[in-house]
Parts: structure tokens; C-alpha cells; sequence
């Protein structure tokens, strides 16, 4: 596809219950970000990847949130035994040379409802 | 780290030009200040950036003052979907880097 593309679009799950959110950048892009997004709130950022190494998981709010992206490409956000405090938009991004001077291109994020 | 201050909303009459206004009074030399814009159930949209001068694209205009501590995204013609929140954004590079969005200006166009 074109652009950043993210999956499910929505999940509601019980909480403790783990979950795994997909994110395919575009394609050949180095870098990609995941922020987590609260209901009338900025985007806040989670980790960081270049290629497949985890440059920055400083933003991830407990041991049981887990970011992967083991080729380089797509990548996987894991939360274990959610709780309602989790739930949120989860927004992926992706540039190209993971450069300060370019711009993110962002998917439409997933909606995670823990209830 | 470089934090920004934005008003929290703002109206704009349909065919006007919306200024958006940024304070960034922290901002270090080799960081680039950005705009986005997030249009409800959306990811956001780049807009522009710039890092000393003022830069112009088909979306919007950036204007950023000399001693860069502040800047104004101008959109010049302001159309009802131009409605979204605009984020002002100062780029953090220490060997990675990361945006910090804040909470943004709501921009209604009203017709």
C-alpha cells in the first residue's frame, strides 16, 4: 500500500487479556515510531525503532507494554494483561532515513478498548 | 527538553487566513520546529517545517522569528476541512529523536 497501514483497526478486550497490534510502514522506510493517544490528548511517544533496533523505549508506561520489529519492517506492539487505563488510540509512523529533517507519515491507528 | 506552548482553540472564518501561533522559547539550535494537523479518527498529517528561515508549501506558510523562540503556521485560505487540531512540534535529537505533540490548537473554520 501507499501509506502506513495498522491493524486492527479496532480491539475491545477484557481486561488482563493480552494484545497485539500490527504496523506496516511504507515500504524501504528506516524508522518507525509508536505513540499512544488518549481521548483528547496529544500523541505520546512510546519507542522508537531504526531498522530492527530499538533505539528508544523510554516513552513504553510499564514492563507490560513490548514493542518488536524483528526484520526490519513491520512491527508488533504487545501489551499483556491490559488494563482500562490502557485503553487508547495506538498510532504507528514510519520515515524514510530517520533523519530530524523529514517528515512522519502516520497510519490511522487502532483503537484498543479494554473494558 | 524543548517544549511548546499553543492556545488550546481558535475560530477562523471560511476564506480567511487561520495564524496559528507557537511558543517555543526552549528550542536548541539544530531543532527543527514542525506542524501536523489531525483531522478527527485520523492519524496526523504533516503540514511543513522549517529550522531558521521561513518556508512556504502548497499546504501552508511557516513563519519563525529570529531568535526562533516562536513561530506561525499561516494557512491563507482557511476551508471548512482545514477544521482539525494543529500540533507544533520541536523535534528532540540526542543520538535518537522524538516528537513531543502536546495538546494542540483546535481549529474551527466556520462558514
Amino acid at each position: 500500500g501507499a501509506g502506513v497501514s495498522q491493524s486492527p483497526r479496532y480491539k475491545v478486550a477484557k481486561r488482563g487479556q493480552d494484545v497485539a497490534l500490527r504496523c506496516d510502514p511504507i515500504s524501504g522506510h528506516v524508522s518507525l515510531f509508536w505513540y499512544q493517544q488518549a481521548l483528547g490528548q496529544g500523541p505520546e511517544f512510546l519507542t522508537y525503532f531504526q531498522n530492527e533496533a530499538q533505539l528508544d523505549k523510554s516513552g513504553l508506561p510499564s514492563d507490560r507494554f513490548f514493542a518488536e520489529r524483528p526484520e526490519g519492517s513491520v512491527s508488533t506492539l504487545k501489551i499483556q494483561r491490559t488494563q482500562q487505563e490502557d485503553s487508547a488510540v495506538y498510532l504507528c509512523a514510519s520515515s524514510f532515513a530517520g533523519s530530524t529533517n523529514e517528515k512522519l507519515f502516520f497510519g490511522s491507528g487502532t483503537q484498543l478498548s479494554v473494558l | 527538553d524543548a517544549k511548546t506552548t499553543q492556545p488550546t482553540s481558535m475560530d477562523c472564518a471560511e476564506g480567511r487566513a487561520a495564524n496559528l501561533p507557537c511558543n517555543h522559547s526552549t528550542i536548541s539550535g539544530n531543532e527543527y520546529v514542525y506542524w501536523y494537523r489531525q483531522i478527527h479518527s485520523q492519524g496526523p498529517q504533516y503540514i511543513i517545517h522549517g529550522l531558521k528561515n521561513n518556508e512556504t508549501n502548497e499546504m501552508a506558510s511557516l513563519i519563525i522569528t529570529e531568535d526562533r523562540k516562536s513561530s506561525t503556521l499561516i494557512l491563507p485560505h482557511a476551508t471548512l476541512r482545514d477544521t482539525a487540531v494543529y500540533y507544533c512540534i520541536v523535534v528532540l535529537t540526542s543520538g535518537t529523536y522524538k516528537y513531543i505533540f502536546g495538546t494542540g490548537t483546535r481549529l474551527k473554520v466556520l462558514a
